[in-house]
Formats: C-alpha cells, sequence, structure tokens
C-alpha cells in the first residue's frame, strides 16, 4: 500500500521569502511522485513530477523538489514566495501498476503569503 | 492541450433526488477517467475509475449502486448520484488520463470540480 504524509496542515510565509512544503511517502514501488496545487475554486493543477529520472525536480512558477530515497521525502520548495503561491498543495504517490495509475493524495498544506 | 470540464460546477437538489455531473476532456483521448470526492479541508479521496466501454471499479466503501458511473465515449465520463441525501453534499472531481504513449502514462488531468449541496 502506498501513502503520504504531508507534515504541516498550514504554512505561513512572507513575501519574497523561501518556501518549504514538506512531504513523505511510502510505497511498495518504485514511486511517481507528483506535487498539485489548487487555488480556490479552480482544478488542480500539475506543478512538478518525479518519474525515476533526475532526482531534483523543476516545476512551474518557480518551485522544485527533491526526491531522496533514503529519507522517503519528496519535499516541495521556492525561493521566494510571491503572493499569488497562496494556495491548497498536495503531494501524491502513484501507483505504477496497471495501465492507469492510482494516486494517493496527501491531506494537503494551505499555503499563506503576507505582505 | 488536455483540458478537462466538469459541468455543472455546481448544483443544489434536494433529498432524494439524483444529480448527474458530466467529466469531459476537451482536447484529448482519455483511456481511463477517475472520480474523487473531496471534504472541506480534506483530501481528495477516490470513488472510482472508469475506463471506455467497460464497467467502472469502485473503491472500497463506495456504493456503485449510489454513485452511477458512465464512461459511454473517450471523452466522456458522467458520475450520478442517485437518490442523494445532505451527507453526499462534497465536491466531486473528475480527472483523465491521455491517450498517448508519449505522454507519462499516469498523469491526470483534472477538471475544475462540482460542488453538490443537498438540502
Amino acid at each position: 500500500a502506498q501513502s503520504v504524509t504531508q507534515l504541516d496542515s498550514h504554512v505561513s510565509v512572507s513575501e519574497g521569502t523561501p518556501v518549504l512544503l514538506r512531504c513523505n511517502y511510502s510505497s511498495s514501488y518504485s514511486p511517481s511522485l507528483f506535487w498539485y496545487v489548487q487555488h480556490p475554486n479552480k482544478g488542480l493543477q500539475l506543478l512538478l513530477k518525479y518519474t525515476s529520472a533526475a532526482t531534483l525536480v523543476k516545476g512551474i512558477n518557480g518551485f522544485e523538489a527533491e526526491f531522496k530515497k533514503s529519507e522517503t521525502s519528496f519535499h516541495l520548495t521556492k525561493p521566494s514566495a510571491h503572493m499569488s503561491d497562496a494556495a491548497e498543495y498536495f503531494c501524491v504517490v502513484s501507483d505504477l501498476a496497471g495501465t492507469a495509475s492510482k494516486l494517493t493524495f496527501g491531506t494537503g498544506t494551505r499555503l499563506q503569503v503576507t505582505l | 492541450g488536455a483540458v478537462v470540464s466538469q459541468h455543472p460546477s455546481w448544483v443544489i437538489c434536494k433529498s432524494g433526488t439524483s444529480v448527474k455531473i458530466e467529466c469531459r476532456s476537451l482536447d484529448f483521448q482519455a483511456t481511463t477517467m477517475f472520480w474523487y470526492r473531496q471534504f472541506p479541508k480534506k483530501s481528495l479521496m477516490l470513488m472510482a475509475t472508469s475506463n471506455e466501454g467497460s464497467k467502472a471499479t469502485y473503491e472500497q466503501g463506495v456504493e456503485k449502486d449510489k454513485f452511477l458511473i458512465n464512461h459511454a465515449s473517450l471523452t466522456l465520463s458522467t458520475l450520478t448520484v442517485t437518490s442523494a441525501h445532505p451527507e453526499d453534499s462534497s465536491f466531486y472531481i473528475c480527472s483523465a488520463t491521455r491517450r498517448s504513449l508519449a505522454v507519462v502514462k499516469d498523469e491526470q488531468f483534472f477538471g475544475p470540480g462540482t460542488r453538490l449541496t443537498v438540502l
């Protein structure tokens, strides 16, 4: 069975400061890992994904994440937060079995960006 | 590309009635579509997986007679909440995987969601 744990339900940062959203995963397989962002009243948008290539993954809007197998972590970072980054962020692990993978979502981290 | 739409975006209905939610892949053919349910301030829970032309596979604890899923074409899946009750009120989100060998097979494209309120 696979699972993800997002260690913080809520993170608040000042605009222009770094962002760190933490995620640990558990998977029986070599996992694919994703970060999705959900803005209010909008659909989920893929920020970045790890699929067993480079362990440092760069995504959209300046976000990146590093896959650390030894720590079973896939933390999301951004050097400088922007007001538009305020949203809900989900860490997701994929079960690769079958023709279409099942996604398991973390409980989400709400990012608040203050002036 | 890879846009998924849902209709309606929100619906209010009376207890005991049925509600149909549509999920469409607008610019690609979707081999598989997924239906999720999201409670307030909670994560997304997978309800069922549907492949075009075959019966949906429901997750444990999801009543298949309550939540009817039809995937009649490669661009359309529907979720019907039958005899809806207030506890069915939730945010329902669909996603689709694209029929293309060039695309990572497990990338899902999400619709904007449908908010259902049952009075």
